[in-house]
């Protein structure tokens, strides 16, 4: 059973430039969240979704983030015109259905805006 | 929202020695994770314990729910062993799973 897959490991944008970072759950898992982790930081959330929908948004910034999680194919977390203050390591975890089960984490995505 | 202190915040042992670190929440839980992240980044299950004693090889755990603590034991220390001990936790009154952090508990195994 593959754990979490996230791609790209490493991403360098230009600021003012998009990045699309992908999240592909472990087998059987429903449940998708993601996180940011600044240098020398703990993890903050931003998103939890499930297939085709949204749950809790609550600690995406307002403008130019957004994050799916079709019926078909990854989640993608998708940050428009990026700055320097972007540059982060985005951590993709999953859990099977259900309330309060364990979560398992991606090895990450290092994005570094230039 | 939860609030999640870990302590020490920092911790340099000599391979061979054993330590214990520590989370406190300030609120009731549903689910306590403890995770290692290597030098590489990973993050790595260690334990999911929201109550209760788990034992794994050289590393145990303790969630005491009822004091809004955990503790992680490391014993035989390996350099290995070296990275970021985070401790997350989910609210009891959240409406989701998501995991609130500590800031973690950076621990250097010398040789």
């Amino acid at each position: 059973n593959a754990g979490v897959m996230q791609n790209p490991r490493h991403l360098v944008r230009r600021r003012g430039q998009e990045a699309r970072l992908r999240c592909s759950p472990m087998k059987g898992h429903s449940h998708v969240y993601w996180y940011r982790q600044l240098p020398e930081e703990g993890l903050k959330f931003m998103v939890y979704l499930q297939k085709e929908n949204i749950i809790d948004e609550s600690g995406m910034p307002k403008e130019r983030f957004s994050a799916e999680f079709p019926k078909e194919g990854p989640s993608i977390l998708r940050i428009q015109q990026v700055v320097r203050g972007d540059s982060a390591a985005y951590f993709c975890a999953s859990s099977p259905p259900g309330a309060n089960t364990e979560a398992f984490f991606g090895q990450g995505t290092r994005l570094t805006v230039v | 929202g939860i609030q999640v202190e870990q302590s020490p915040p920092d911790l340099i042992l000599q391979e061979g020695a054993n330590s214990t670190l520590r989370c406190n929440f300030s609120d009731s839980v549903n689910n306590l994770q403890w995770f290692h992240q290597n030098p590489w980044g990973q993050l790595i299950n260690l334990f999911y314990i929201p109550s209760g004693t788990k034992q794994n090889g050289r590393l145990s755990a303790t969630t005491v729910a009822t004091e809004r603590y955990s503790l992680l034991y490391i014993s035989s220390s390996q350099t290995t062993d070296s990275g970021v001990y985070f401790c997350a936790v989910t609210a009891y009154t959240g409406a989701n799973s998501k995991l609130t952090f500590g800031k973690g508990i950076t621990l250097s195994v010398r040789p």
